[in-house]
């Protein structure tokens, strides 16, 4: 059973542009949230994160929302570069003592289109 | 940026050959991760260390081997190869709490 779900394979998003990624989990222990990034061949790249004590975290164009209630999360990219053009996965955790592992979604392709 | 390194980044080799998989940090993080990953997949962790002489098998079942003799280095032994373990091989660290940082990765295909 898939605890951290990104329902979306792929999103196409004109330069300029809000790109918006989901993610829903299931797991009600989990309280804290990433969002990676990865190119092809090369290993993900952590981008921003989240406690479940907040509801948004910013940093520069990415900006995080979490809903505790509807366990989802989004990511909000402002505005869309090519560059960004990419796979975004989210991934969860458990930050109790003893616990790091992270769990992760399948990911989603965003296209940023010039 | 993160300082974690692996080798090699591309690798074929036939059926039933041992390898290693290399992977180290300077970053002095006390847990270490590795993870497979298939296309269109998540990433599955296959084996985790919480220091040295520690380490633990993950959620998906692997026939490789790790070990944590040093602090800096968690290296990946398969000791036959073969074409199931065709995939993307990534190893992460972290200190106790937070973020995972990634390494490129290797790509490994076996014939």
């Amino acid at each position: 059973d898939q605890q951290v779900k990104q329902n979306s394979p792929s999103l196409s998003v004109q330069e300029g542009r809000i790109s918006i990624l989901n993610c829903d989990y299931t797991n009600s222990m989990f309280d804290y949230f990433l969002w990676y990034k990865k190119y092809p061949a090369e290993g993900p790249t952590f981008l921003i994160s989240i406690s479940s004590i907040k509801d948004k975290n910013e940093d520069g164009r990415f900006t995080v929302f979490l809903n505790k209630s509807a366990k989802h999360l989004s990511l909000h990219i402002v505005p869309s570069q090519p560059g960004d053009s990419a796979v975004y996965f989210c991934a969860a955790k458990y930050s109790g003592a003893g616990s790091y592992q992270l769990t992760f979604g399948k990911g989603t392709k965003l296209s940023v289109i010039p | 940026e993160a300082d974690i390194y692996q080798t090699p980044r591309y690798l074929v080799i036939g059926t039933g050959k041992k390898i290693t998989l290399e992977c180290s940090q300077t970053m002095g993080h006390d847990k270490m991760y590795w993870y497979q990953q298939d296309p269109g997949m998540e990433l599955h962790l296959i084996h985790y260390s919480y220091g040295v002489n520690s380490t633990e098998k993950g959620d998906l079942s692997s026939e490789s081997t790790v070990s944590r003799i040093r602090t800096e280095h968690f290296p990946l032994t398969l000791e036959s190869a073969r074409p199931s373990h065709t995939s993307q091989y990534l190893c992460a660290s972290s200190i106790s709490s937070g973020a995972q940082f990634f390494g490129p990765g290797t790509r490994l295909t076996v014939l």
